[in-house]
């Protein structure tokens, strides 16, 4: 079951650069998408949402974008710094549809930010 | 900052015996959920958790699971007779009024 993709299992970026993680998904009907930082022996740390309704939204240096026509999301982090390093979880939920709130993850793409 | 807290942080159990996996949500939250993950997979859904009763659980989630609220803080996860194959991390998480769900950091459960 590969509802929420995210092909890229590592990144690696330099201190102060953009750093660009990917997450696609297939099942329409998910409308609230969210991104989670999980470091080692840690629970998953939430870092942003967006609702379907919106293309944008943007939390200090996190930003996050949706294309709800490509069915694909993006994570943006810049300036990228050293303690960005962790791996970067996609999930998605069905709010409206029958009241799901069950967040679907994706496999998870490890950033490391070189200094 | 509130945090959702789990213990024990490591179980270690043999096969068949009962476990009770602890998480104290955050104090306003009245949204409960478990999640697991296996080694090398995904975070997966178990089980949701509002008003005192299951508002939602997954094919994972059978007669071995069961969840409970027993008083106003703890939030627990029972397996009835553990599997191998339940060796996992298993995460807590709560919800406010917002959608966004927050996460306790896991206990691991080594069944052998």
């Amino acid at each position: 079951d590969q509802q929420v993709k995210q092909n890229s299992p590592s990144l690696s970026v330099q201190e102060g650069r953009i750093s660009i993680l990917n997450c696609d998904y297939t099942n329409s009907m998910f409308d609230y998408f969210l991104w989670y930082k999980k470091y080692p022996a840690e629970g998953p740390t939430f870092l942003i949402s967006i609702s379907s309704i919106k293309d944008k939204n943007e939390d200090g240096r996190f930003t996050v974008f949706l294309n709800k026509s490509a069915k694909h999301l993006s994570l943006h982090i810049v300036p990228s710094q050293p303690g960005d390093s962790a791996v970067y979880f996609c999930a998605a939920s069905a709010r409206n549809q029958g009241g799901s709130e069950k967040l679907v993850f994706g496999k998870g793409t490890k950033l490391t930010v070189n200094p | 900052e509130p945090e959702v807290t789990q213990t024990p942080s490591h179980q270690v159990t043999q096969m068949g015996q009962e476990v009770i996996l602890r998480c104290v949500p955050i104090s306003n939250h009245l949204y409960f959920y478990w999640y697991r993950q296996i080694l090398g997979q995904k975070v997966e859904f178990l089980v949701s958790f509002y008003n005192n009763e299951i508002s939602e659980k997954s094919e994972i989630f059978d007669d071995q699971f069961s969840v409970e609220r027993p008083d106003g803080s703890n939030f627990t996860l029972k397996i009835r007779s553990t599997k191998l194959e339940d060796s996992a991390m298993y995460f807590c998480a709560s919800r406010g009024p917002g959608w966004e769900q927050y996460f306790g950091p896991g206990t691991r459960l080594t069944v052998t």
